[in-house]
């Protein structure tokens, strides 16, 4: 059964830093590409980050309201994506889901989703 | 940019009818396109795929219909556990797709 487990979510003031975590089991983690989402309290959903198979040189994609604050990494051999948050806005503030992409290649479209982390900041 | 327009907001429906939701995007995306079903606290699951191919082990009260600028998700009777939030997906512009800004199934 595919799972994927987020962590590393919590209270932090603006500015700060926080990492997420999302662990993989039931798949081969390393073959998939891994994008993170999040969704603000009320709100819809909105694509933060992807980052692609290792093998074909692990590319990493951001939304622009988080680019150059936000890092998206993985490690394979722990079947585990990152996600490096930094100078931390209040409107960072959702749960962050992780999603495996349904498709080797990068379809876009995200078969298995995680339960999400909460992430607030505020001062 | 993409701008997906979902509607109705709301679509009050009672057990055992059809409920049709409609997405429209503002240029084409092909069948670019997927949908996604979420109930209160729960993570999103993928319903429809290439706006009409249904993802493993969804039921086929779910059909996807559409191409271009128009979609549609129809459920053909409505089951108790289909009342939930869906929300439309294009992935032809990639990064970043855009959402809908959802439609909610309510009994």
């Amino acid at each position: 059964e595919v799972q994927l487990v987020e962590s590393g979510g919590g209270l932090v003031k603006p500015g700060r830093s926080l990492r997420l975590s999302c662990t993989g089991s039931g798949f081969v983690f390393g073959d998939y590409p891994m994008s993170w989402f999040r969704q603000a309290p009320g709100k819809g959903l909105e694509w933060v980050a992807l980052i692609g198979r290792t093998a074909y040189g692990g590319a990493q994609e951001y939304a622009a309201s988080v680019k150059g604050r936000f890092i998206i990494s993985r490690d394979d051999s722990k079947s585990v994506a990152f996600l490096q948050m930094s100078s931390l806005k209040i409107e960072d503030s959702a749960l962050y889901y992780c999603a495996k992409d349904a498709d080797i290649n990068g379809a876009y479209f995200f078969d298995y989703w995680g339960q999400g982390a909460q992430v607030t900041v505020s001062s | 940019e993409i701008v997906m327009t979902q509607s109705p907001a709301t679509l009050s429906v009672s057990p055992g009818e059809r409920a049709t939701l409609s997405c429209r995007a503002s240029q084409s995306v092909g069948t670019n396109l997927a949908w996604y079903q979420q109930k209160p606290g729960q993570a999103p699951r993928l319903l429809i795929h290439r706006a009409s191919m249904r993802a493993t082990g969804v039921p086929g009260r779910f059909s996807g219909s559409g191409s271009g600028t128009e979609f549609a998700l129809t459920i053909s009777s409505l089951q108790s556990e289909d009342f939930a939030l869906y929300y439309c997906h294009q992935y032809a512009s990639w990064p970043p797709g855009a959402f809908g800004q959802g439609t909610r199934v309510e009994i």
